[in-house]
């Protein structure tokens, strides 16, 4: 069985930039949950998606989005970048909104 | 408004001996609780979950305590090892709408446990 994987593992960007960051969820699983983890921090929710339309939003500004696909993969999107969104942003999966998830190794962003 | 908090932010135990982790919450609508434990360079790994409807949960050398009233989780580890030093986040979660599903899981800060051979 595939666990959560996500792309890339590392990013550097400059501030105003554009990222897009991937995930893959575990086999089986159709909710994936993208979290923000600063450091010294515990995750901080982003959004949630089930079947592929958005099911529940932290608070974040909407130059952050999402996506996910009938394969139930995901992407996180962020617009202009601030300095302040270099992090770690983590991916998780479950089973149908289930109370348990998962997590990948999750993608460390720089921003300069 | 930190719904979650583990006041702890280090411990420090000898192997074999027993690592107590603390929790406190102040949602009452929180209805699952789970432990993860995150090595560097890693994402968090589940380790074990209790529900509302129980005080406590075990699974192996990890054992999980709910105190309702209180509003209050702790993690047991019994005997510590040292390959147990990691960072320890409590997380909740609730169920949405009345039904069976969840949504985001709420996180506290961490505790770095470090277990001395």
């Amino acid at each position: 069985e595939t666990g959560v994987t996500q792309s890339p593992t590392h990013l550097i960007k400059t501030r105003g930039q554009q990222v897009t960051l991937r995930c893959s969820s575990q086999s089986g699983h159709n909710t994936v949950s993208w979290y923000q983890q600063a450091l010294g921090q515990g995750p901080q929710f982003i959004f949630q998606y089930y079947r592929e339309e958005e099911n529940g939003r932290g608070n974040f500004p909407p130059r952050f989005s999402g996506l996910q696909f009938p394969n139930y993969s995901s992407e996180l999107n962020v617009n202009a970048l601030e300095l302040d969104d270099s992090a770690l942003y983590l991916c998780a999966s479950s089973v149908d909104r289930g109370k348990t998830q998962y997590f990948g190794p999750g993608t460390r962003l720089l921003v300069l | 408004d930190q719904q979650v908090k583990q006041n702890s932010p280090s411990l420090s135990v000898q192997e074999g001996r027993i690592s107590i982790l603390n929790c406190d919450y102040t949602n009452s609508m929180f209805d699952y609780f789970l432990w993860y434990k995150k090595y560097p360079a890693e994402g968090p790994t589940f380790l074990i979950s209790i529900s509302s409807i129980k005080d406590k949960n075990e699974d192996g050398r990890f054992t999980v305590f709910l105190n309702k009233s209180a509003k209050h989780l702790s993690l047991h580890i019994v005997p510590s090892q040292p390959g147990d030093s990691a960072v320890y986040f409590c997380a909740a979660s609730r169920r949405m709408g009345g039904g069976t599903s969840y949504g985001k899981l709420t996180f506290g800060q961490g505790t770095i446990l470090t277990v001395h051979p």
